[in-house]
């Protein structure tokens, strides 16, 4: 059963660095590409960017410019990066996994972090 | 960008009722359709895949529908435990996943 542990800091200023790493215990981390995945106080998900084992990387074209996200393989980790956040980057971020896609079809995320609610405040 | 529409934002029905919920993209995704339960406080949880096929461990009263552009999701007999926001998203055309804006399924 795999479990995702997140972790970060929940208070920034405008234009800090926001960081969050996810931790993955169990399963293989080899097979998934790993997320982040954000929710704004009473709104809906927005996917924001995915990295796999090796390095392969897919952003949100909306967010690219400010995202950074990035594996440690040793450690079953992957961290997140957003620079120059503003007020309009609160939110709850998830990690999450879904499976590589196959030749056929891709894969919905099947396992979600518990969240972490990032503030950005001056 | 795959835009998924949602309705409606909210649906209230009465314990035990059947529940009715649509999804809409602005272009086809296939089958490729996810829709996810979340309640307050909590990360959101897989319920359907490939627009019909259960999650491990969800219960049979969960139904999913549909192909190309139009889905549905219907909660049939809705226990207490069902009220809560559902989510849909398309996992067709990336980047970026696209999820719909949500319906909360409220007690009536």
């Amino acid at each position: 059963q795999v479990q995702l542990q997140q972790w970060g800091a929940g208070l920034l200023k405008p234009s800090e660095t926001l960081s969050l790493t996810c931790a993955v215990y169990g399963g293989s981390f080899s097979d998934y590409y790993w997320s982040w995945i954000r929710q704004p106080p009473g709104k809906g998900l927005e996917w924001i960017g995915e990295i796999n084992h090796s390095g392969s990387i897919n952003y949100n074209p909306s967010l690219k410019s400010r995202v950074t996200v990035s594996v440690d393989t040793s450690k079953n980790q992957f961290s997140l990066n957003l620079s120059s956040v503003t007020a309009a980057d609160t939110a709850v971020y998830y990690c999450a996994r879904r499976e590589h896609c196959s030749t056929t079809t891709c894969y919905p995320f099947d396992s979600w972090g518990q969240g972490t609610l990032v503030t950005v405040s001056s | 960008e795959i835009v998924m529409t949602q309705s409606p934002a909210t649906l209230s029905v009465s314990p035990g009722k059947r529940a009715t919920l649509s999804c809409r993209a602005s272009q086809s995704v296939s089958s490729n359709l996810a829709w996810y339960q979340q309640k307050p406080g909590q990360a959101p949880r897989l319920l359907i895949y490939g627009a019909s096929t259960r999650a491990t461990g969800i219960p049979a009263r969960f139904s999913g529908s549909g192909s190309g552009t139009e889905f549905t999701l219907t909660i049939n007999s809705l226990q207490s435990e069902d009220f809560a926001v559902y989510y849909c998203q398309q996992y067709n055309n990336w980047p970026p996943w696209t999820f719909g804006q949500g319906t909360k399924v409220e007690i009536k």
